[in-house]
Protein backbone atom coordinates (compact mmCIF):
# COMPACT_ATOMS: atom_id res chain seq x y z
CA UNK A 1 0.00 0.00 0.00
CA UNK A 2 1.56 3.11 -0.82
CA UNK A 3 -0.59 5.57 0.75
CA UNK A 4 -0.73 7.77 3.25
CA UNK A 5 -0.07 5.82 6.63
CA UNK A 6 -1.03 7.12 10.07
CA UNK A 7 -0.20 5.24 13.33
CA UNK A 8 -1.42 4.78 15.90
CA UNK A 9 -5.18 4.41 14.51
CA UNK A 10 -6.62 4.59 17.43
CA UNK A 11 -5.32 6.28 20.81
CA UNK A 12 -7.04 6.68 24.16
CA UNK A 13 -5.47 8.79 26.90
CA UNK A 14 -6.16 10.71 30.36
CA UNK A 15 -6.60 14.43 30.29
CA UNK A 16 -3.25 16.06 30.82
CA UNK A 17 -0.98 13.47 29.21
CA UNK A 18 0.81 14.26 26.20
CA UNK A 19 0.37 12.23 22.56
CA UNK A 20 2.16 11.84 19.19
CA UNK A 21 1.01 10.73 16.02
CA UNK A 22 2.84 10.09 13.12
CA UNK A 23 2.18 10.47 9.43
CA UNK A 24 4.02 8.77 6.44
CA UNK A 25 3.00 10.86 3.28
CA UNK A 26 3.30 8.80 0.05
CA UNK A 27 6.84 9.01 -0.84
CA UNK A 28 7.20 11.20 -3.93
CA UNK A 29 4.93 14.19 -2.07
CA UNK A 30 7.08 17.23 -0.90
CA UNK A 31 3.68 18.33 0.91
CA UNK A 32 2.31 17.33 3.74
CA UNK A 33 -0.91 18.87 6.15
CA UNK A 34 -2.30 18.10 9.56
CA UNK A 35 -6.18 18.42 9.71
CA UNK A 36 -8.42 17.37 12.59
CA UNK A 37 -11.86 16.34 12.21
CA UNK A 38 -14.60 16.31 14.87
CA UNK A 39 -18.19 14.40 14.66
CA UNK A 40 -20.42 15.75 12.11
CA UNK A 41 -17.74 18.37 10.66
CA UNK A 42 -15.49 18.29 7.88
CA UNK A 43 -11.56 18.14 8.76
CA UNK A 44 -10.51 21.52 9.28
CA UNK A 45 -6.74 22.75 8.60
CA UNK A 46 -3.87 23.05 10.88
CA UNK A 47 -1.00 22.91 9.56
CA UNK A 48 1.19 22.72 6.41
CA UNK A 49 4.51 21.60 5.31
CA UNK A 50 7.02 22.20 2.14
CA UNK A 51 9.26 19.19 2.26
CA UNK A 52 10.88 20.02 5.99
CA UNK A 53 9.82 24.00 6.57
CA UNK A 54 6.42 24.21 8.48
CA UNK A 55 5.19 27.28 6.08
CA UNK A 56 2.32 27.76 7.75
CA UNK A 57 0.93 26.66 11.59
CA UNK A 58 -1.23 29.98 12.74
CA UNK A 59 -4.18 27.35 12.78
CA UNK A 60 -3.04 25.32 15.26
CA UNK A 61 -5.30 24.95 17.97
CA UNK A 62 -3.05 26.33 20.94
CA UNK A 63 0.23 26.51 21.97
CA UNK A 64 -0.63 23.03 23.09
CA UNK A 65 -0.51 21.53 19.57
CA UNK A 66 2.56 21.30 17.72
CA UNK A 67 4.11 19.45 14.58
CA UNK A 68 7.72 18.41 12.84
CA UNK A 69 8.91 17.11 9.32
CA UNK A 70 12.69 16.77 10.41
CA UNK A 71 13.91 15.08 7.08
CA UNK A 72 11.03 16.13 5.07
CA UNK A 73 9.71 12.72 5.01
CA UNK A 74 7.35 11.62 8.20
CA UNK A 75 5.38 14.15 10.18
CA UNK A 76 4.36 13.86 13.91
CA UNK A 77 2.03 15.87 15.61
CA UNK A 78 1.71 16.16 19.11
CA UNK A 79 -0.40 17.78 21.73
CA UNK A 80 0.65 18.68 24.89
CA UNK A 81 -1.35 18.22 28.15
CA UNK A 82 -4.68 16.66 26.20
CA UNK A 83 -8.28 18.09 27.23
CA UNK A 84 -11.29 16.33 26.52
CA UNK A 85 -12.04 19.08 23.80
CA UNK A 86 -9.09 17.29 21.95
CA UNK A 87 -11.20 14.19 21.28
CA UNK A 88 -11.08 14.22 17.58
CA UNK A 89 -9.80 12.47 14.70
CA UNK A 90 -6.41 13.58 12.96
CA UNK A 91 -6.02 13.19 9.52
CA UNK A 92 -2.94 13.58 7.13
CA UNK A 93 -2.72 14.39 3.90
CA UNK A 94 -0.28 14.82 1.17
CA UNK A 95 0.22 16.08 -1.87
CA UNK A 96 2.88 16.90 -5.11
CA UNK A 97 4.68 20.04 -5.33
CA UNK A 98 3.55 20.79 -8.83
CA UNK A 99 0.33 21.17 -10.46
CA UNK A 100 -2.31 21.27 -7.99
CA UNK A 101 -3.50 20.70 -4.91
CA UNK A 102 -4.91 17.50 -5.06
CA UNK A 103 -4.43 16.27 -1.76
CA UNK A 104 -4.47 12.54 -0.45
CA UNK A 105 -5.58 11.58 3.13
CA UNK A 106 -4.90 8.84 5.02
CA UNK A 107 -7.08 6.71 7.63
CA UNK A 108 -6.47 8.96 10.92
CA UNK A 109 -5.92 8.66 14.14
CA UNK A 110 -8.94 8.19 16.57
CA UNK A 111 -7.90 10.41 19.79
CA UNK A 112 -10.51 9.93 23.00
CA UNK A 113 -9.43 11.93 26.18
CA UNK A 114 -10.97 10.86 29.09
CA UNK B 1 -16.70 32.43 9.55
CA UNK B 2 -17.53 29.36 7.12
CA UNK B 3 -16.63 30.35 3.86
CA UNK B 4 -17.90 27.41 2.19
CA UNK B 5 -21.60 26.57 3.10
CA UNK B 6 -22.91 22.45 1.73
CA UNK B 7 -25.83 21.75 1.40
CA UNK B 8 -27.97 19.52 1.97
CA UNK B 9 -27.34 17.80 5.28
CA UNK B 10 -28.46 14.42 4.45
CA UNK B 11 -29.90 13.20 1.60
CA UNK B 12 -32.09 9.99 0.77
CA UNK B 13 -32.09 9.29 -2.89
CA UNK B 14 -33.37 5.60 -4.10
CA UNK B 15 -31.61 3.51 -6.32
CA UNK B 16 -31.15 4.21 -9.95
CA UNK B 17 -31.72 7.97 -9.04
CA UNK B 18 -29.91 10.79 -9.29
CA UNK B 19 -27.89 12.50 -5.86
CA UNK B 20 -27.24 16.44 -6.02
CA UNK B 21 -25.04 18.25 -3.42
CA UNK B 22 -24.78 21.96 -3.64
CA UNK B 23 -22.14 23.94 -2.14
CA UNK B 24 -21.71 28.06 -1.91
CA UNK B 25 -18.05 29.61 -1.15
CA UNK B 26 -17.17 33.39 -0.33
CA UNK B 27 -13.76 34.04 -1.19
CA UNK B 28 -13.36 34.85 -4.70
CA UNK B 29 -9.24 34.20 -4.30
CA UNK B 30 -10.25 30.03 -4.09
CA UNK B 31 -9.10 27.95 -7.18
CA UNK B 32 -9.25 24.41 -6.65
CA UNK B 33 -12.36 22.74 -5.79
CA UNK B 34 -12.18 19.16 -4.97
CA UNK B 35 -14.64 16.43 -3.65
CA UNK B 36 -14.21 14.14 -1.21
CA UNK B 37 -15.97 10.79 -0.44
CA UNK B 38 -15.41 9.59 3.78
CA UNK B 39 -17.22 5.87 4.81
CA UNK B 40 -17.26 5.58 8.80
CA UNK B 41 -13.75 5.56 10.52
CA UNK B 42 -11.94 6.31 7.14
CA UNK B 43 -10.51 9.07 6.05
CA UNK B 44 -11.93 11.71 3.16
CA UNK B 45 -11.20 9.33 -0.39
CA UNK B 46 -10.53 12.26 -3.11
CA UNK B 47 -13.39 11.85 -5.69
CA UNK B 48 -13.37 14.43 -8.53
CA UNK B 49 -12.09 18.19 -8.31
CA UNK B 50 -12.65 21.18 -10.92
CA UNK B 51 -11.06 24.69 -11.52
CA UNK B 52 -13.01 28.03 -12.33
CA UNK B 53 -11.61 27.60 -16.16
CA UNK B 54 -14.47 24.83 -16.77
CA UNK B 55 -18.00 25.27 -16.26
CA UNK B 56 -18.50 21.40 -15.90
CA UNK B 57 -15.92 18.23 -15.31
CA UNK B 58 -17.78 14.09 -15.45
CA UNK B 59 -15.91 11.07 -14.29
CA UNK B 60 -17.86 8.09 -14.34
CA UNK B 61 -21.25 8.48 -12.96
CA UNK B 62 -19.91 11.71 -10.99
CA UNK B 63 -20.02 15.41 -12.53
CA UNK B 64 -19.05 18.64 -10.93
CA UNK B 65 -20.89 21.84 -11.96
CA UNK B 66 -19.50 24.98 -11.41
CA UNK B 67 -21.11 28.46 -11.83
CA UNK B 68 -18.04 31.08 -11.29
CA UNK B 69 -20.98 34.35 -11.38
CA UNK B 70 -22.52 32.73 -8.49
CA UNK B 71 -19.93 31.28 -6.57
CA UNK B 72 -21.83 28.05 -6.66
CA UNK B 73 -21.05 24.37 -7.55
CA UNK B 74 -22.61 20.81 -7.47
CA UNK B 75 -21.94 17.18 -7.45
CA UNK B 76 -24.13 14.94 -9.64
CA UNK B 77 -24.14 11.48 -8.81
CA UNK B 78 -26.14 9.51 -11.43
CA UNK B 79 -27.63 5.52 -11.50
CA UNK B 80 -27.00 6.22 -7.53
CA UNK B 81 -26.21 2.63 -5.82
CA UNK B 82 -26.55 1.52 -2.52
CA UNK B 83 -22.34 1.93 -2.12
CA UNK B 84 -22.19 5.25 -2.38
CA UNK B 85 -23.85 5.70 0.97
CA UNK B 86 -21.23 7.97 2.40
CA UNK B 87 -20.64 11.51 3.43
CA UNK B 88 -20.06 13.66 0.80
CA UNK B 89 -17.83 16.79 1.75
CA UNK B 90 -16.99 19.81 -0.97
CA UNK B 91 -14.05 22.18 -0.66
CA UNK B 92 -11.90 24.86 -1.62
CA UNK B 93 -8.67 25.79 -1.83
CA UNK B 94 -6.71 28.94 -3.02
CA UNK B 95 -3.49 28.62 -5.47
CA UNK B 96 -0.43 27.00 -4.57
CA UNK B 97 -2.41 25.38 -1.20
CA UNK B 98 -0.23 26.36 1.33
CA UNK B 99 -3.01 27.13 4.05
CA UNK B 100 -5.21 23.91 3.35
CA UNK B 101 -8.65 23.63 2.05
CA UNK B 102 -11.70 24.53 3.58
CA UNK B 103 -14.37 22.03 3.93
CA UNK B 104 -17.92 22.27 3.75
CA UNK B 105 -19.80 20.61 7.11
CA UNK B 106 -20.56 17.60 4.37
CA UNK B 107 -23.37 15.51 3.15
CA UNK B 108 -24.62 12.35 4.68
CA UNK B 109 -25.92 10.63 2.00
CA UNK B 110 -28.44 7.01 2.03
CA UNK B 111 -28.86 5.27 -1.12
CA UNK B 112 -32.06 3.18 -0.68
CA UNK B 113 -32.16 -0.43 -2.09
Amino acid sequence: DTGVSQDPRHKITKRGQNVTFRCDPISEHNRLYWYRQTLGQGPEFLTYFQNEAQLEKSRLLSDRFSAERPKGSFSTLEIQRTEQGDSAMYLCASSPIQGNTEAFFGQGTRLTVV
Amino acid sequence: QQQVKQSPQSLIVQKGGISIINCAYENTAFDYFPWYQQFPGKGPALLIAIRPDVSEKKEGRFTISFNKSAKQFSLHIMDSQPGDSATYFCAASRRGGADGLTFGKGTHLIIQP
